[in-house]
Formats: C-alpha cells, structure tokens, sequence
C-alpha cells in the first residue's frame, strides 16, 4: 500500500524548459513534504520542502506547489540544466509518526533527463 | 566537514549468512534513521534513534534485523541469516535533531547483495 506515489518513472525534458515532476499521496496525516534528488552511487539529498500550510515554495529554479484537496504535489525545475538529470524522490512525513521519529515515507521515484 | 559515512560501500554474502553494516552520522546530530532502498524502490524507512536509544523501530521487516547505537554516535545495522530477499541498498541519514525543519542528511549507502 503506497502512501506516496509518483507515476511516472521517467520524464525527458530539452534544457531551458520547464521540468515538471508529480506526486500523490494517500494518507491525510502527512504535515510536510520535501523531494530528493539522486545521483548514482550516492544518497538522496535534499532539494526543497514545503509545509502542509503553505501551497507554494520557492528556491532559485525550484518550486513546489502543494494542493491539500487533492493531495498532489508537483517540483518544477524553470530553466532544466544537463546537471539536473537525476532520480527525484518525492517524501513525506508527519508529525504523529511512533515516537516523534519523523520518518519520511518516499515515492518510487522519478528519472529526470534533461537533454542538452 | 564530513558527511555521512557508510561502510563498507559493498558487501557480498551468502544466504544464512550474518552481516553488519555501519554508519557514521555528522557529528552532534543525535537523530539517525536507517532506510532500505530495493530495486526500482524509494527507500523505506526501518529505524530511528534518538540517542542511544531506538525510539521507533517499526519499520524492521522481522526478527532478523537489529540495530544498535551504543554511543550516541556510530549505528550498527546488524542482519542475521541473510535471505536472497534482503538485497538492496542500505541508507543511513542523521539530523541535528528530529522534526520537520531538521534536514536529514543521506550516506552513500552500503549495496548488500545475498546469493
């Protein structure tokens, strides 16, 4: 039973357009959302978070925009660079996760080629 | 500055076998969390620690897996028996402390590969 979801497993963009990525979740408790990029033979590292009370983040190229109602969150990369070609994970978490932990529950993630 | 480590980067061994993985959070981040990443998967949460202690270790598939940090630093996950199943790779990430605002920073990961 995924409690986040991402449909699409890869996406190919030409460099300079928008890159959009999506994610779906199920379970209403979930407070915070954050995505990942990925590298190969590396960890996930953080990108940008937004906060279940805002519908929009922004940082540089990056910006999340949330929709509560319909539990969707999207990442749009304006311009996409050769160097954002990666895997991003779309993550939530929530706090009435056991014992304050915090843990983030991730999508399957979504392969981004960003095409020079 | 040094980051999350993991060792080793690679490990192979054979099915009923024992293994253990080790992690090394940032320095002063008291909260550490090992996640499990299979093919085609995002990553699964296993277990938190807060301190030397596993507060929330819901996320262990069964007996087999145990995790310690005796210290408050340094993280052993500990597998026994080791089935074909348990391949993937292995994620351990730190955060200052736990909670929304408090990044987890990820290790490279240990593959671990059961034959």
């Amino acid at each position: 039973d995924q409690q986040v979801k991402q449909n699409s497993p890869s996406l190919s963009v030409q460099e300079g357009r928008i890159s959009i990525l999506n994610c779906d979740y199920t379970n209403s408790m979930f407070d915070y959302f954050l995505w990942y990029k990925k590298y190969p033979a590396e960890g996930p590292t953080f990108l940008i978070s937004i906060s279940s009370i805002k519908d929009k983040n922004e940082d540089g190229r990056f910006t999340v925009f949330l929709n509560k109602s319909a539990k969707h969150l999207s990442l749009h990369i304006v311009p996409s660079q050769p160097g954002d070609s990666a895997v991003y994970f779309c993550a939530a978490s929530t706090a009435y996760s056991g014992a304050g932990s915090y843990q983030l529950t991730f999508g399957k993630g979504t392969k981004l080629s960003v095409i020079p | 500055g040094a980051g999350v480590s993991q060792t080793p980067s690679n490990k192979v061994t054979e099915k009923g076998k024992y293994v253990e993985l080790r992690c090394d959070p940032i320095s002063g981040h008291t909260a550490l969390y090992w996640y499990r990443q299979s093919l085609g998967q995002g990553p699964e949460f296993l277990i938190y620690f807060q301190g030397t202690g596993a507060a929330d270790d819901s996320g262990l598939p069964n007996d087999r897996f145990f995790a310690v940090r005796p210290e408050g630093s340094v993280s052993t996950l500990k597998i026994q028996r080791t089935e074909r199943g348990d391949s993937a790779v292995y994620l351990c990430a730190s955060s200052l402390l736990a909670g929304f605002y408090n990044e987890q920073f990820f290790g490279p990961g240990t593959r671990l590969t059961v034959l």
